[in-house]
């Protein structure tokens, strides 16, 4: 596709109801990270991949969060058990190789997440 | 952490007028990168200025880059009411960019 997309654009879900949050990169990159945008604050890094894999999961809050990515392409975040702290945007970038000093991310819509 | 931490929080200027937003961070970096985030596109990369560059121009756009000080500047000129976002340094030092809280920036007519 011409961008990164993610859906659904808006989610509005119950305290303790798991999520699922889904990324679409733009073709043929192969790196594809999650972050998160709450209210005020910055964006904090949860997760990358480069191709299938995650090499790095550091970023993610706890052990409610996993995330996906299946042939090389679309990627899932899933939260268990949501919090009302876990309402943020969620957004989703993708970049050509990754670890290089010159790959530019390009980032998709987000995802506004409110745990109710 | 690598966090960019950007200054001032919010900045209000008239259009045509030159707008500076500064980053500073605290390790070293392979490279470091300005981004734009409005309610109408969402977040779009500006510019990328490497590590062993000094200064960089894009259009209306000059990035300035000193690792001495672990510093850099965004600079707009000849602002316009379209330059209205957030504006956010993220250094970068393996895959993962480490956004600030960004500078809000305001251009009035």
């Amino acid at each position: 596709g011409a961008g990164v997309s993610q859906s659904p654009s808006n989610k509005v879900t119950e305290k303790g109801k798991d999520v699922e949050l889904r990324c679409d990169p733009i073709s043929g990159h192969t790196a594809l990270y999650w972050y998160r945008q709450s209210l005020g604050q910055g964006l904090e890094f949860l997760i990358y991949f480069q191709g299938n894999s995650a090499p790095d999961k550091s970023g993610l809050p706890s052990d409610r969060f996993s995330a996906e990515r299946t042939g090389g392409s679309v990627s899932t975040l899933t939260i268990q058990r949501t919090q009302q702290e876990d309402s943020a945007v969620y957004l989703c970038a993708s970049s050509l190789e990754g670890r290089l000093s010159t790959d530019t991310q390009y980032f998709g819509p987000g995802t506004r997440l409110t745990v109710l | 952490s690598q966090q960019g931490e950007e200054d001032p929080q919010a900045l209000s200027i008239q259009e045509g007028e030159n707008a500076t937003m500064n980053c500073s961070y605290k390790t070293s970096i392979n490279n470091l990168q300005w981004y734009r985030q409005n309610s109408g596109r969402g977040l779009v990369h500006l510019i990328l200025i490497r590590s062993n560059e000094r200064e960089k121009h894009s259009g209306r756009l000059r990035v300035t880059l000193d690792t001495s000080k672990k510093s850099s500047s965004l600079l707009i000129t000849a602002s316009r009411a379209a330059d209205t976002a957030s504006y956010f340094c993220a250094p970068y030092s393996g895959y993962a960019l480490n956004f600030g809280k960004g500078t809000s920036l305001l251009v009035t007519p």
